[in-house]
């Protein structure tokens, strides 16, 4: 069955940097985008980005241009999530999920599958 | 991009239907039949109810359906259960920047 696993808590102090993974198993990993979603304490979800995990072909939202990066090993059936620059507002629940079928244009394919959250917290 | 529009509460009694709307412009809703819906628990992760705006993936209940007209999309629950209580949010594939842009979720009380 399609699994998405993902790291652990993390606390950060503002300004640092976080990188949250999130390994697939269950499918063939390269044949799958993936998402990346946030939601901060008692608000609702806000999409970040995709990435193609076969070319590492990425597309970020506007309000994280520059600051997110997205990244996947073909080797582990890992995708990466790097935040940087790190504020208050960033503390969230941290969320991959992947397509929810293969298709021509995987670009347009919803999330389907989705981890568990990786909680951030940004404090001084 | 703007976050799309839903109520932020509606409710119904067991056994009654509701209808949860997700408004939109041209370059996200209007444009594309690529708006999906999740229902979420607390603390648990979204799950999708709804894609491609009326279809569902295997395993949800047919008491949920999907629709579109204009930039606005609507997703209905019949047949309401204690288990609907929950968030619903809608996602729609967008230009203009971003590719996909969420609605602002609509929390469902079955009373």
């Amino acid at each position: 069955q399609v699994q998405l696993v993902q790291s652990g808590t993390e606390v950060q102090k503002p300004g640092a940097s976080v990188k949250v993974s999130c390994k697939a198993s269950g499918y063939t990993f390269t044949n799958y985008y993936i998402h990346w979603v946030r939601q901060a304490p008692g608000q609702g979800l806000e999409w970040m980005g995709i990435i193609n995990p076969s070319i590492g072909g990425t597309n970020y939202a506007l309000r994280f241009e520059g600051r997110v990066t997205l990244t996947s090993d073909t080797s582990t059936d890992t995708v990466y999530m790097q935040l940087r620059s790190l504020r208050s507002e960033d503390t969230a629940m941290y969320y991959c999920a992947r397509g929810l079928m293969d298709g021509k244009v995987p670009a347009v394919i919803p999330p389907g599958y989705w981890g568990q959250g990786t909680l951030v917290t940004v404090s001084s | 991009q703007s976050a799309l529009t839903q109520p932020a509460s509606v409710s119904g009694s067991p056994g009654q239907s509701i209808t949860i709307s997700c408004t939109g412009t041209t370059s996200d809703v209007g444009g594309y039949n690529y708006v999906s819906w999740y229902r979420q628990h607390p603390g648990k992760s979204p799950q999708l109810m709804i894609y491609d705006v009326t279809n569902r993936p295997s395993g949800v209940s047919n008491r949920f359906s999907g629709s579109k007209s204009g930039n606005t999309a609507s997703l209905t629950i019949s047949g309401l259960q204690t288990e609907d209580e929950a968030d619903y949010y809608c996602i729609s594939y967008a230009t203009s920047g971003t590719l996909w842009v969420f609605g602002g979720g609509t929390k469902l009380t079955v009373l």
